[in-house]
């Protein structure tokens, strides 16, 4: 099985900060990676997949990166709407998340 | 646009079978895989499953034993079993779709909002 973990748990940032998750794979999944977001009491929403690419409606100031084991997403300039929870998913084999980082209001 | 719609008990006795079904609206079948995916209170996801409309199913190797998965295209529906639960199955249930890429199977782009399933007495 592929382990994803992701890093930190939690993190405290203000608006107009940038802000870095990482999430990383025990084995190579190549960039087979995607980032969710996901607000309380809503389903997750796939924001990047294949470790870069922005899905369509996705507001330019999230990014993500990285490769084999190792993947970042980052926000650029925190806006209101992106407090909530953030997770990593692999999908070269089957699926496995990552558990999740939560954005809090500093 | 594709909606996802997941319906069953909300509370299942320990030992017993979870059952639970997701119709599609909006959209077919036809060209997707469709997942289970829960997520207990305050805590992270995880997958469970998925099928394809041909009734080839793939299983989380953790929960393999205990789930059965089917599809019914008469209905737009697929549909979750999962036997001898316990409390540790309490949790909110999602359905997803996910796109066949090219080489695997994509991330999913369509949810529902999840049904609560509790396992008790």
């Amino acid at each position: 099985d592929i382990q994803m973990t992701q890093s930190p748990s939690t993190l405290s940032a203000s608006i107009g900060d940038r802000v870095t998750i990482t999430c990383r794979a025990s084995q190579s999944i190549s960039s087979w990676l995607a980032w969710y977001q996901q607000k309380p009491g809503q389903a997750p929403k796939l924001l990047i997949s294949k470790a870069s690419t922005l899905e369509s409606g996705v507001p330019s100031r999230f990014s993500g990166s990285g490769s084999e084991t190792e993947f970042t997403l980052t926000i650029s300039s925190l806006q209101p709407d992106d407090f909530a929870t953030y997770f990593c998913q692999q999908y070269n084999r089957l699926y496995t998340f990552g558990q999740g980082t939560k954005l809090e209001i500093k | 646009q594709v909606q996802l719609q997941e319906s069953g008990p909300g509370l299942v006795k320990p030992s017993e079978t979870l059952s639970l079904t997701c119709t599609v609206s909006g959209g077919s079948l036809s060209s997707y895989y469709w997942s289970w995916i829960r997520q207990p209170a305050g805590k992270g996801l995880e997958w469970i499953g998925r099928i394809y409309i041909s009734g080839s199913t793939n299983y989380n190797p953790s929960l393999k034993s205990r789930v059965t998965m089917s599809v019914d295209t008469s209905k737009n529906q697929f549909s979750l079993k999962l036997r001898s639960v316990t409390a540790a199955d309490t949790a909110v249930y999602h359905c997803a779709r996910a796109r066949r890429g090219q080489w695997l199977v994509l991330p999913f782009d369509s949810w529902g909002q999840g049904t609560l399933v509790t396992v008790s007495s």
